[in-house]
């Protein structure tokens, strides 16, 4: 099973700054990956595919890179709306598997 | 608007069965892979089974198989987990979600989700 690491497991921001977050395989998975907001009490939303592809909706200030093993979750200018946890997901293989999540709070 | 709503969960026993529903409406339910998706209370998500299109293939996690059964009823829009022998590491929100891709058994993510509902296992 491939395994998905995410890092930090939480961060503290204040809104208009940029947040960063990891996401690391244990093995290569080329741009099989997917990023996920999650509010609390809520269904996960999609937000990302393909490594880099910004879903219909989703606000430009969202961006995701990388290739292989690392890949970034990148939220520019963070919102009120935007603090939630965020979830990593490889599409590379079954079983799908999920990061650990990053919380996003306010700072 | 296209919608997914899952339905039946509740408290059981461990050792018994429940079975879930998800409801589909706004896109052609009959041309997607679906999946089940749960979260334990706290934890984080976990994968737990796919069907493909026509409900010919379907794959789970280990933690889940041999004990759950994933199926379709095409003609009603509905996707639906049967599980049996429960146990208490079981306990979840269970998510129905769309896969992004074709219909087919290829691994992907998912771009729809239900709301979830709730099992607990305990006695």
């Amino acid at each position: 099973d491939i395994q998905m690491t995410q890092s930090p497991s939480s961060v503290s921001a204040s809104v208009g700054d940029r947040v960063t977050i990891t996401c690391r395989a244990s093995q290569g998975i080329s741009t099989w990956l997917a990023w996920y907001q999650q509010k609390p009490g809520k269904a996960p939303k999609f937000l990302i595919n393909a490594a880099s592809s910004l879903q219909s909706g989703v606000p430009s200030r969202f961006s995701g890179s990388g290739f292989g093993t690392d890949f970034t979750l990148t939220i520019n200018s963070l919102q009120p709306e935007d603090f939630a946890t965020y979830y990593c997901q490889q599409a590379n293989s079954f079983p799908l598997t999920f990061g650990g999540g990053t919380k996003v709070e306010i700072k | 608007q296209v919608e997914l709503g899952e339905s039946g969960g509740g408290v059981v026993q461990p050792g018994r069965s429940l079975r879930l529903s998800c409801v589909a409406s706004g896109f052609t339910f009959s041309s997607f892979a679906m999946h089940w998706v749960r979260q334990a209370p706290g934890k984080g998500l976990e994968w737990v089974a796919v069907i493909s299109f026509d409900g010919d293939n379907k794959k789970y996690a280990d933690s889940v198989k041999g004990r759950f059964t994933i199926s379709r009823d095409n003609s009603n829009n509905t996707l639906h987990l049967h599980m049996n022998s429960l146990r208490p590491e079981d306990t979840a929100v269970y998510y129905c979600a769309r896969s992004v891709g074709s219909g087919s058994l290829d691994p992907d993510g998912f771009d729809i989700w239900g709301q979830g509902t709730m099992v607990t296992v305990s006695s």
